[in-house]
């Protein structure tokens, strides 16, 4: 079954880059989205296919792709955004599939 | 704005089929080119797709959960539902609705979610 592989957790100080990794096969020709999700909240989808950044989501946000890795980069990190982010994509059945997810510590 | 909301019992016994519905407002479930879905996460786990549905009735299901899930739509209540059956402990999970938004016949995403609901599995 198709998976995505993202690093268990990432920790930066406030004001840095976090940069988190999701890789999986399909990748070069599926779009990857990201969601946030905060402690005992729903994921809030942060991006989509890739680098679009829906309305209401800061700009310090955003995506990139290159070949089988995707990459939400968060740019002068601060405290509320520490959180779960998960990557998710779906395989050629339309089947969706999610990375497990990446713990941000905002040191 | 459109807004969701699981509901459905809390605690289910062990091989019995777990129910949950989603209800929609702020918006007809009908109107737009809109899939709806299923997700739930086990308590300090990751998020797992149960399945989706379209209005016409179409289902698409995780292929490791379908042969205990049903999903089904009830357009005049803005509704949709989820059976599970033959549960065990390892179903125990916090349950999310969510509207799918639609990119190609292979790709989409989820733009609201509901709530969730957390649905233990035990005698």
């Amino acid at each position: 079954s198709y998976e995505l592989t993202q690093p268990p957790s990432v920790s930066v100080s406030p004001g840095q880059t976090a940069r988190i990794t999701c890789s999986g096969d399909a990748l070069p020709k599926q779009y990857a989205y990201w969601y946030q999700q905060k402690p005992g909240q729903a994921p809030v989808l942060v991006i989509y296919k890739d680098s679009e950044r829906p309305s209401g989501i800061p700009e310090r946000f955003s995506g990139s792709s290159s070949g089988t890795t995707v990459t939400l980069t968060i740019s002068g990190v601060q405290a509320e955004d520490e959180a779960d982010y998960y990557c998710q994509s779906a395989d050629s059945r339309a089947h969706v599939v999610f990375g497990g997810g990446t713990k941000l510590t905002v040191l | 704005q459109v807004q969701l909301q699981e509901s459905g019992p809390g605690l289910v016994k062990p091989s019995q089929t777990l129910s949950l519905t989603c209800t929609v407002s702020g918006g007809s479930i009908s109107s737009g080119s809109y899939y709806w879905s299923w997700i739930r996460q086990p308590a300090g786990k990751g998020l797992e797709w149960i399945g989706r549905i379209y209005t016409s009735g179409s289902t698409n299901y995780n292929p490791s959960l379908k042969s205990r899930v049903t999903i089904s739509v009830d357009t005049s209540k803005n509704q949709f539902s989820l059976k599970l059956s033959s549960v065990t402990a390892a179903d125990t999970a916090v349950y999310y609705c969510a509207r799918i938004v639609v990119v190609t016949a292979t790709q989409y995403y989820f733009d609201y979610w509901g709530q969730g609901t957390l649905v233990t599995v035990s005698s």
